[in-house]
């Protein structure tokens, strides 16, 4: 989608070895968040964050830690990959709350094809 | 978050209305409905999403029972670009704002 980028769309990796994944906008978005996507499991969360330095775990973070250093950069690392993180990983953003409260839709990317041999 | 339930899957020709329903049986007084789609292996797509009000965009309309224990997403016209599985989401604000909560959802099969 226009105004987000995962980088790389497909990777494959040795079980072990550290890998990061990327997730660019330009959009100026407060909330950016990484999922994972498994056949069997929908769609995970692994990370969030909620502004520049400010990030939280979650439902399946074991295994990945995140950073982000400036608004348009959100990053995903596998300290050492294992075949259990083979997986599609999607970034999204959304600008966070409306005056409402109800907030805004995500944006999605189009997600890393990630596989851990 | 509550908790929502759907169709595992249905049918719709092309050019009729389709409607996809969701419970959510649970949902709390600050809780909002939202749809999003996947179509194949792309990213999901927002589509829409609401609090007590029925609520139409470009894309879909959605309407919630007063109750707001269920709601139905409507596509007006599908066509065959709108075979996807559809994702009903309930999701609040404050500490849980932006964690959504991805269950199977319904996977949409628009015939010609």
């Amino acid at each position: 989608d226009a105004g987000i980028t995962q980088s790389p769309r497909h990777k494959v990796t040795e079980t072990g070895t550290p890998v990061t994944l990327r997730c660019h906008q330009t959009e100026n978005h407060r909330y950016m968040y990484w999922y994972r996507q498994d056949p069997g499991h929908g769609l995970r969360l692994i990370h969030y964050s909620y502004g520049v330095k400010d990030t939280d775990k979650g439902e399946v973070s074991d295994g990945y830690s995140v950073s982000r250093s400036k608004t348009e950069d959100f990053l995903l690392t596998l300290e050492s990959a294992t075949s259990s993180q083979t997986s599609v990983y999607f970034c999204a953003i959304t600008p966070g709350p409306g005056t409402g409260g109800g907030g805004y839709g995500y944006t999605f990317g189009s997600g890393t094809r990630l596989t851990v041999v | 978050d509550a908790k929502t339930t759907q169709p595992t899957s249905m049918d719709c020709a092309e050019g009729r209305a389709a409607n996809l329903p969701c419970n959510h049986s649970t949902i709390s007084g600050n809780e909002y409905v939202y749809w999003y789609r996947q179509i194949h292996s792309q990213g999901p797509q927002y589509i829409i999403h609401g609090l007590k009000n029925n609520e139409t965009n470009e894309m879909a309309s959605l309407i919630i029972t007063e109750d707001r224990k269920s709601s139905t997403l409507i596509l007006p016209h599908a066509t065959l670009r709108d075979t996807a599985v559809y994702y009903c989401i309930v999701t609040g604000g404050g500490t849980s704002y932006g964690k959504l909560t991805f269950g199977q959802g319904t996977i949409l099969t628009v015939h010609p």
